[in-house]
């Protein structure tokens, strides 16, 4: 079974702290990692992609990728309230690049 | 910006009873996706369709579920005899190509009394 694990939180910071969301996947041949927020009732959303191994920044957000440790990270720098979600970290999977795995997510929340 | 738009955005229906969701992907994406997500659990795969065809199912997909693109915009997902199980937000989702990321629509609420 193919999964994606996530702490499911709740992780609590407070505001313009630094969030580190973290992600490890079983499908050692993976090629694309996703990161999506998702506010409760909403579609998930998307906030990062990374596909090779180091970090991608984008903005306030880096997602890090250890392809050896099956590992994603996602660090929020200077955490709003609105950052306030559900983060889920998605991959696909190499023998099928059609087909995504969701993690459970991570339940993040921003004290002001 | 062009998205991804569903319809209804709510569906209340009698178990036994066939569904449709509807879905029109954005114009120039050829990879269509139906997820579905289950109050407080994760979103999870149903199907993958390209070129008129399913690429990908999961095992949740079985008999009762049905993909099709019946015109150059729309993207459908039925089921025909709901459970109570399928009490869930259903989700579609499109891409330009399959390695790249998905845009997700807003959901359809679907509730099986």
């Amino acid at each position: 079974q193919k999964e994606v694990e996530q702490n499911s939180g709740p992780l609590s910071v407070p505001e313009g702290a630094i969030a580190s969301l973290n992600c490890t996947y079983s499908d050692r041949g993976s090629q694309s990692f996703f990161w999506y927020r998702q506010y409760s009732g909403k579609s998930p959303e998307l906030i990062m992609f990374i596909y090779s191994n180091g970090d991608k920044e984008d903005g306030r957000f880096t997602a890090q990728l250890n392809k050896a440790s099956q590992y994603v990270s996602l660090l929020i720098r200077d955490s709003q309230p609105s950052d306030s979600a559900t983060y889920l970290c998605a991959v696909n999977l190499k023998t099928s690049y059609d087909k995504v795995i969701f993690g459970p997510g991570t339940s993040l929340s921003v004290i002001p | 910006e062009p998205e991804v738009t569903q319809t209804p955005s709510h569906q209340v229906t009698q178990m036994g009873q066939e569904v449709i969701l509807r879905c029109v992907p954005i114009s120039n994406h050829l990879y269509f996706y139906w997820y579905r997500q289950i109050l407080g659990q994760k979103v999870e795969f149903l199907v993958s369709f390209y070129n008129n065809e399913i690429s990908e199912k999961s095992e949740i997909f079985d008999d009762q579920f049905s993909v099709e693109r019946p015109d150059g915009s729309n993207f459908t997902l039925k089921i025909r005899s709901t459970k109570l199980e399928d009490s869930a937000m259903y989700f579609c989702a499109s891409t330009p190509d399959r390695e790249e990321t998905q845009y997700f629509g807003p959901g359809t609420r679907l509730l099986v009394l």
